[in-house]
C-alpha cells in the first residue's frame, strides 16, 4: 500500500528525444507527487511536483502527466539534453506527511 | 544549497564501532529527516523530527537513533555499526507543507 513503483530502472535517449519515466502507487490517500533529480555526488533536488486535482503540469521541458483513476504518474522530458543525464526519483506523500520514493531511474542522454 | 550541511561527507569505519552523522541547517525549518539511499531501493526514511526533542521512526529505523536538541541540528547515530548499514545517508529539511530539500549526503562505509 505504501509502495511507489518506478520504471524503467535505466533509460538511454538520444539528444533531442523524449525521456519518459513512469510511476505507480496504490495508496489513494497520497495527495502530493514530486519528482526529484539527482546528479552524482549531490543530493536529490526538487524538479517538479503535482497534486491529484490536475492531470498535467508543465515547467519548461519537464511535464508531469497524472492519471488518478489508474494511480499512475509520469515524467516527460522533451528535447532531452546531455545535461539532463541524472537519476530521477518519483515520490508520493499522503496524510502522514512522509515521502515514499520510487526506486529511481538513471537517465543517460547521448549527444 | 538550501542551507543544509552534512558532516562528515565521507567516513570509513569498522563493524561494531559507534558512528554519528550530523545535519546542520540555517533555514530554521521545523522538520528534519534522515534517509538512506541504496541501489534499487531509492531513498528510505530512517527517522524524522518535527521539532526540538520531537522525533519519530521511519521505514528503516532499526539500528539507528536520532537526537535533536536544537532547531538547527539533527544527529543520526549508529550505536554499533554493521556492514548492512554501508550506504549514502541524506538529510532533508522542510517547512510545514513545504517541499523537502536535501543535503549532499554522507557516504559511509563499514568494513
Amino acid at each position: 500500500q505504501q509502495q511507489v513503483k518506478q520504471s524503467p530502472q535505466s533509460l538511454i535517449v538520444q539528444k533531442g528525444g523524449i525521456s519518459i519515466i513512469n510511476c505507480a502507487y496504490e495508496n489513494t490517500a497520497f495527495d502530493y507527487f514530486p519528482w526529484y533529480q539527482q546528479f552524482p555526488g549531490k543530493g536529490p533536488a526538487l524538479l517538479i511536483a503535482i497534486r491529484p486535482d490536475v492531470s498535467e503540469k508543465k515547467e519548461g521541458r519537464f511535464t508531469i502527466s497524472f492519471n488518478k483513476s489508474a494511480k499512475q504518474f509520469s515524467l516527460h522530458i522533451m528535447d532531452s539534453q546531455p545535461g539532463d543525464s541524472a537519476t530521477y526519483f518519483c515520490a508520493a506523500k499522503g496524510n502522514t506527511g512522509k515521502l515514499i520514493f520510487g526506486q529511481g531511474t538513471t537517465l543517460q542522454v547521448k549527444p | 544549497d538550501a542551507g543544509i550541511t552534512q558532516s562528515p561527507r565521507h567516513k570509513v569505519t569498522e563493524t561494531g564501532t559507534p558512528v554519528t552523522l550530523r545535519c546542520h541547517q540555517t533555514e530554521n525549518h521545523r522538520y528534519m529527516y534522515w534517509y538512506r539511499q541504496d541501489p534499487g531501493h531509492g531513498l528510505r526514511l530512517i527517522h524524522y523530527s518535527y521539532g526540538v526533542k520531537d522525533t519519530d521512526k521511519g521505514e528503516v529505523s532499526d539500528g539507528y537513533s536520532v537526537s535533536r536538541s536544537k532547531t538547527e541540528d539533527f544527529l543520526l547515530t549508529l550505536e554499533s555499526a554493521t556492514s548492512s548499514q554501508t550506504s549514502v545517508y541524506f538529510c532533508a529539511i522542510s517547512g510545514k507543507d513545504q517541499p523537502q530539500h536535501f543535503g549532499d549526503g554522507t557516504r559511509l562505509s563499514i568494513l
